[in-house]
This record gives structure tokens, sequence and C-alpha cells, in this order.
């Protein structure tokens, strides 16, 4: 199985800040990566898709980019309702697997 | 808007069974399905998938042999058939599907505990 790892596990930062989110795969993935954000008692929401495509619907605030093995997430102007959990997810190979999460909170 | 509905979880004693349903709409009911699992205070796992016309399904190792995956594109509705329910098989199990990015349903809860 193609294993996921999150960088750092947990973030804080303020209101207004950019933040960067890193995850990499044991193997190559190609551009075959998500980002989902998910807030408590709630179902993940995608973010990101083939590693850099926004999703219908999300903000332009958020960004992906990275292919192969290194891919990063990028959130500008923090607003206080971004401050979540952030998963990524290969979907190059199966099993689909994910990142452990980065829990970003308020500093 | 792609729309998915999960129903059929609750409180289950280790080795029963359950089964999941996930009712689909706004898109035509014709891609890969998958069920991802999340435990309490845990990360997300994949569970399995099944190809459009139900002939061929994948599965977790932790799940293989014990759940079993099916679809009805009549009624375009997914469903997961959990037998031999073990304690760690709690979790929110979710509906998903990939179009033009992975879409969510909501999850519905299931408790294995005696």
């Amino acid at each position: 199985d193609i294993q996921m790892t999150q960088s750092p596990s947990s973030l804080s930062a303020s209101v207004g800040d950019r933040v960067t989110i890193s995850c990499r795969a044991s193997q190559g993935i190609s551009n075959s990566l998500a980002w989902f954000q998910q807030k408590p008692g709630k179902a993940p929401k995608s973010l990101i898709y083939a590693a850099s495509s926004l999703q219908s619907g999300v903000p332009s605030k958020f960004s992906g980019s990275g292919s192969g093995t290194d891919f990063t997430l990028t959130i500008s102007s923090l607003q206080p309702e971004d401050f979540a959990t952030y998963y990524c997810q290969q979907y190059n190979t199966y099993p689909l697997t994910f990142g452990q999460g980065t829990r970003l909170e308020i500093k | 808007e792609v729309q998915l509905v999960e129903s059929g979880g609750g409180l289950v004693q280790p080795g029963g069974s359950l089964r999941l349903s996930c009712a689909a709409s706004g898109f035509t009911f014709s891609n890969w399905m998958h069920w991802v699992r999340q435990a309490p205070g845990k990360g997300l796992v994949w569970v399995s998938r099944i190809n459009s016309d139900g002939s061929t399904t994948n599965y977790a190792d932790s799940v293989k042999g014990r759940f079993t995956i099916s679809r009805d594109n009549a009624k375009n509705t997914l469903y997961l058939q959990m037998n031999s329910l073990r304690a760690e098989d709690t979790a929110v199990y979710h509906c998903v599907v990939y179009i033009s990015g992975w879409n969510w349903g909501q999850g519905t809860l299931v408790t294995v505990s005696s």
C-alpha cells in the first residue's frame, strides 16, 4: 500500500496568516492527489483534486501543487472558519490511502 | 448537485450483521462507488469499491471476507453488507464518488458493542 505522510501533524496560526501543509507519498502517484477539510462531527469536504484543481464552490484561497511524491496545500488569509483538520489522499493505486491529518488551530 | 445519503447504521453486538445503504442523486449513477470509514477520533480509511455494473469489487484487507459491496442501478442505491462485525468496525461510514473531485455523503454511524 502507498503510505501518505503529512507534515506537520498540527499547526498553530493566526487569522490572516498564510499556511502550507505538506503531503508525501511513499511512491510516485502522478497527480492523483486530493485534499479534504474536516470539522468536528462533519463529513470531509473536498477542496482540491488532481493535485491542483479546485473543487467546485471552494474559494480560491485554497491552492494545491505538486506531482509525483511531494505535494502541498496552501491556505491564504486564514479566517476563523478555516481552522479544522486537513487530510491528503492518493487515488493513483488501490487501496486508496489517506494521510494522518493536520490539525490547524488558532494561535 | 451530487447528493449521497447514507442510512442503516446503528448499534449491533459483536458477531452481528448490518446493511448500510447510500441513496445517490444529482448524477448518472454509473461511476465507481466507494465506502470510506472513520473510527471515533481517528483518520479516514478506505473500505471498498464497486464498478458501474457491479462486476468488479475490491476490499480493504481488514474487511475482506466479512463485508460485501453491491449496488442497484435501477434504484440509484449503493449497499454495504457487513457481517461478523467486530468492535474495531465501529466508525462513521461514508459513501463516496469521484465526479470532478471527490463527493461525500454525511455518513452513518455503526457502533459494535455488547
